[in-house]
């Protein structure tokens, strides 16, 4: 079974709208932690927002923020004010347990994200 | 300063050719990792690196060598590789235990291997 489910396969919005990208995981575990990455076609996978299984607040990152719903299951990324800047591929990952030096990450198949101007 | 380093950018080899790739941080950071990612896939672990022990290798194939000098640098030896090797390299650390663990990825080596 699939551990991170990312269904968009690519998303289309306008510039200066706001966009969410959907993330929904399977664990047992109860301590997880859940990450973001940003990959530009240059290839770098850039870290954007991290959420632990027992934060009680959703995180934000600027005009990152992470909408964590523990009962489904899903950690949906919203963007803020979309810039040209942000077309990218974005990746949504978990790490079971409470990490270490056997910190594995999981990652979903990944959302191609195109702003328009 | 989340950086991570990787040499070269670019790299094409032949099937005989002997090559490394190179990764440093300095971050403090005691988990080094490799992974492989193929166009339109996620990345793929390969190795992990953790106080400059070999922790975690995903079955990769012995053509992949790597290699932690010292907590700072690693190194990924190439040798014998195949043209389904071809790929993006990426490098990334993570801080000790007690810190939020996450990877910080270099801007990777992407490898044409003929």
């Amino acid at each position: 079974a699939q551990k991170i489910t990312q269904t968009q396969p690519g998303m289309f919005v306008q510039e200066k709208e706001a966009v969410t990208l959907d993330c929904t995981y399977d664990t047992s575990d109860p301590s997880y932690g859940l990450f973001w990455y940003k990959q530009p076609s240059s290839g770098e996978m850039i870290f954007l927002i991290y959420q632990g299984s027992y934060d009680q607040q959703n995180a934000t990152e600027g005009r990152y923020s992470l909408n964590f719903q523990k009962a489904r299951k899903s950690a949906n990324l919203v963007i803020s004010a979309s810039q040209l800047g942000d077309s990218a591929m974005y990746f949504c990952a978990m790490r079971e347990g409470w990490g270490g030096a056997t910190n594995k990450l999981i990652f979903g198949t990944g959302t191609l994200l195109a702003v328009q101007p | 300063d989340t950086e991570v380093t990787q040499t070269p950018k670019h790299l094409v080899m032949g099937m005989t050719n002997k090559k490394s790739l190179k990764c440093e941080q300095h971050m403090g950071h005691r988990a080094m990792y490799w992974y492989k990612q193929k166009a339109k896939k996620p990345p793929e672990l390969m190795f992990v690196y953790s106080y400059e022990k070999l922790s975690i290798n995903e079955s990769v194939p012995s053509r992949f060598s790597p290699e932690c000098p010292n907590s700072s640098l690693l190194n990924l030896h190439l040798h014998a590789l195949q043209p389904e090797d071809s790929a993006l390299y990426l490098c990334a650390s993570s801080p000790p235990a007690g810190m939020i663990d996450t990877q910080y990825f270099g801007p990777g080596t992407r490898l044409t291997v003929l």
